[in-house]
C-alpha cells in the first residue's frame, strides 16, 4: 500500500518563501503529483515528478527525490490567494489510481 | 465547456436511506474515480472506473455502489450501510493512463445526515 506524510499547517507571510514536504511509502512508484484545494472548492493540479529534481511552474516548483522518498513543493512570493490546503499525492503500481497525503494548511498573512 | 459536473452541490439523507449523487463528463476520459473527504483531511479513494461497464473498489467502498454505464457518467450510491455518510464527495476524471499526471475534479457534493 501506499502512505504519505506531509505537515498539517504551515504559517507565512505574503511575499515570503514557504516549502511543503511530503515523506512517502509506496509498493510501486509511478510519480509525486500535488494539488491545491481552496475551503469549499475541488482539488486543482499544481505540477508532476515522475524524475528527480526540480520542476518550476511559475511561483510554484516541485521537487522530487527518488532515493529519498521525498518531495516538497515551493511557493515563492507568497500572495494572500495561496492561503489554500495543498495535498501530495502518489500513484500504484499499475498507475491506476492516486493515494492523497492528508494535506497541509497554508496561511499567509499579510 | 469541457468539465466534470457534480448534482447537487448539498445532499441531505435521512437515516436507512440510500442516495445517489451524480457526476458526468464531457472531457471524453476513459478513467473516472470518487473521493471522499472528511473535514480537514486528505482525500480517500472509493471506487475507480477505466472502462464502460468495469469498476474497482479503492480504499473504503462499504457502504458504496456505483455503476459505469456511460462512458461520461460514474454515479456514486451511498448506501444505508454507510453509518457514517457526511463528507464531501469529490469525482474526478482523467484520460487512461495519465491517472499519475493530472486529475480533473468536479466541484463536489456536500453530503450530511438529517
Amino acid at each position: 500500500g501506499q502512505s504519505l506524510e506531509q505537515p498539517s499547517e504551515v504559517t507565512a507571510v505574503e511575499g515570503a518563501i514557504v516549502q511543503i514536504n511530503c515523506t512517502y511509502q509506496t509498493s510501486g512508484f509511478y510519480g509525486l503529483s500535488w494539488y491545491q484545494q481552496h475551503d469549499g472548492g475541488a482539488p486543482t493540479f499544481l505540477s508532476y515528478n515522475a524524475l528527480d529534481g526540480l520542476e518550476e511552474t511559475g511561483r510554484f516548483s516541485s521537487f522530487l527525490s527518488r532515493s529519498d522518498s521525498y518531495g516538497y513543493l515551493l511557493l515563492q512570493e507568497l500572495q494572500m490567494k495561496d492561503s489554500a490546503s495543498y495535498f501530495c499525492a502518489v500513484g500504484d503500481n499499475a498507475g491506476n489510481m492516486l493515494t492523497f497525503g492528508g494535506g497541509t494548511r497554508l496561511m499567509v498573512k499579510p | 465547456d469541457g468539465g466534470i459536473t457534480q448534482s447537487p452541490k448539498y445532499l441531505f439523507r435521512k437515516e436507512g436511506q440510500n442516495v445517489t449523487l451524480s457526476c458526468e463528463q464531457n472531457l471524453n476520459h476513459d478513467a473516472m474515480y470518487w473521493y471522499r473527504q472528511d473535514p480537514g483531511q486528505g482525500l480517500r479513494l472509493i471506487y475507480y472506473s477505466q472502462i464502460v461497464n468495469d469498476f474497482q473498489k479503492g480504499d473504503i467502498a462499504e457502504g458504496y455502489s456505483v455503476s459505469r454505464e456511460k462512458k461520461e457518467s460514474f454515479p456514486l450510491t451511498v448506501t444505508s450501510a454507510q453509518k457514517n455518510p457526511t463528507a464531501f464527495y469529490l469525482c474526478a476524471s482523467t484520460p487512461l493512463g495519465a491517472t499519475n499526471e493530472k486529475l480533473f475534479f468536479g466541484s463536489g457534493t456536500q453530503l450530511s445526515v438529517l
